[in-house]
């Protein structure tokens, strides 16, 4: 696997920005997903990372760094619908993704 | 614009019994085709990839199979199935270029 680490769970509180980071063995194959899955459904794409740095996209950023097997995704503004499952992937191999298990984020009010 | 599809979306099969989840995508040609598990408060396992017909890759040890009879199809089997095999089944297919998953809607499997 590619010992993937994200925290299991976390809250917020409505509004407010929250950072959830993801560390993981550099396998070679370069870029890092960061997909929302909400409870009982499939995953949806949020963010890709080819390069290191930060990408922002609308409320949500995500920052890559290669040599250090280092990401976050950075949610600002938050609302209650941002309430779910943040995963974080690293490419292993030219074909595959594998996910850790994932961070789960409360938001309150 | 290119769609997936799997189904069913929900069964409950009994311990020893077959299964087959089927999966398509289109709109696209060639795609890398997946199928993830999920169980119960756990992460997605990947536990067969498809780089084109007939060709099947397995990550994991299992009894499960998988098949892909044609380009756009892609087809998950059990001959018997264990209550471990319950949980939530999703089918995925990636853009070449970047490696981005797309799921399908996922298939709930509860094993009793």
């Amino acid at each position: 696997g590619q010992n993937i680490d994200q925290p299991t769970e976390m809250t917020a509180t409505e509004g407010a920005i929250v950072q959830i980071n993801c560390t993981y063995q550099t396998s070679g194959f370069n870029g890092l997903f960061w997909y929302q899955q909400h409870a009982g459904e499939a995953p949806t794409f949020l963010s890709y990372n080819v390069l290191d740095g930060l990408e922002e996209k609308g409320r949500f950023s995500s920052f890559l760094s290669r040599s250090k097997g280092y990401s976050y995704l950075l949610l600002k503004e938050l609302q209650m619908k941002d309430s779910a499952s943040y995963l974080c992937a690293p490419p292993q191999g030219a074909n595959n993704l594998f996910f850790g298990t994932g961070t789960r984020l409360t938001v309150i009010p | 614009s290119q769609t997936i599809h799997q189904w069913p979306a929900t069964l409950v099969q009994p311990v020893g019994s077959p299964l087959s989840l089927e999966c398509t995508v289109e709109g696209t040609s060639n795609p890398n085709l997946y199928w993830y598990r999920q169980a119960a408060g756990r992460g997605l396992q990947l536990l067969f990839y498809s780089v084109g017909i007939g060709q099947i890759s397995s990550e994991v040890p299992q009894n499960l199979s998988a098949s892909r009879p044609q380009d756009r199809q892609f087809i998950l089997s059990s001959k018997k199935l264990l209550l471990s095999d319950s949980g939530f089944y999703l089918c995925a297919w990636s853009v070449e270029s970047t490696g981005e998953l797309f799921f399908g809607e996922g298939s709930r499997l509860t094993v009793l």
